[in-house]
């Protein structure tokens, strides 16, 4: 059973900081993995998805890599901004399999 | 076409009553997925639709809970005879088979059973 795990489970850095969130994995046969983002009561906004065969994708100031051999992606925030505070949520998705497992999140809040 | 769309977007409900929620999805999307998510945790998988056919149910999903997808349109879930702890947030996404075959989820319904 695919298990995900993000740590920490909460993080405040104060504005400008460049930041890194963790998220790991038990099963290393997957066919891809999603970060996304909620705020408060919100649904989830895709931020990055890679696929099992790259290493690393960009958005702007997000970068999200990945190391299947290791189960682990990390999220990196440059220049952190007082709007990027929300939960951070990675899923990953197996091979021959549709739905995605989710850890618990990262709570990140940004202190102006 | 906006996105995934989720059908209230809240609902109170007292234990014992039926409801109904319903998603939309991208158009052009043939998958869609049902998910719940309680406060402080990560969504869980429900079940999950190729077109009208329902592939994958979840043991979440007790026989109180059922999901259509008719003409591999829209969806609804309903939950019958509702209980407290169905109290949740509930997730619509859909996909496809395109090259990135990523996830795009809806808002949600937040539901609370009093």
């Amino acid at each position: 059973k695919q298990e995900v795990t993000q740590i920490p489970a909460a993080l405040s850095v104060p504005e400008g900081e460049n930041l890194v969130l963790n998220c790991s994995f038990t099963d290393s046969a997957i066919y891809n993995l999603q970060w996304f983002r909620q705020d408060p009561g919100k649904g989830l906004t895709s931020l990055l998805l890679i696929q099992s065969s790259q290493r690393e994708q960009t958005s702007g100031r997000l970068n999200a890599s990945l190391d299947k051999s290791s189960g682990r992606s990390t999220l990196y925030i440059a220049a952190s901004q007082p709007g990027d505070s929300a939960t951070y949520l990675c899923a990953v998705r197996l091979r021959g399999n549709e739905k995605l497992t989710f850890g618990t999140g990262t709570r990140l809040t940004i202190i102006p | 076409d906006t996105g995934v769309s989720q059908d209230p977007r809240h609902k109170i409900t007292k234990r014992g009553q039926n409801v109904t929620f319903r998603c939309d999805p991208i158009s052009e999307h043939n998958r869609l997925y049902w998910y719940r998510q309680t406060l402080g945790q990560g969504p869980e998988f429900l079940t999950y639709f190729q077109n009208e056919a329902q592939l994958e149910k979840s043991r979440l999903l007790s026989d109180r809970f059922s999901a259509e997808r008719p003409k591999g349109s829209f969806s609804t879930l309903e939950i019958q005879r509702t209980e407290q702890g169905d109290s949740a947030m509930y997730l619509c996404a859909s996909s496809d088979r395109g090259p990135n075959y990523g996830y795009t989820f809806g808002s949600g319904t937040r539901l609370t059973v009093v």
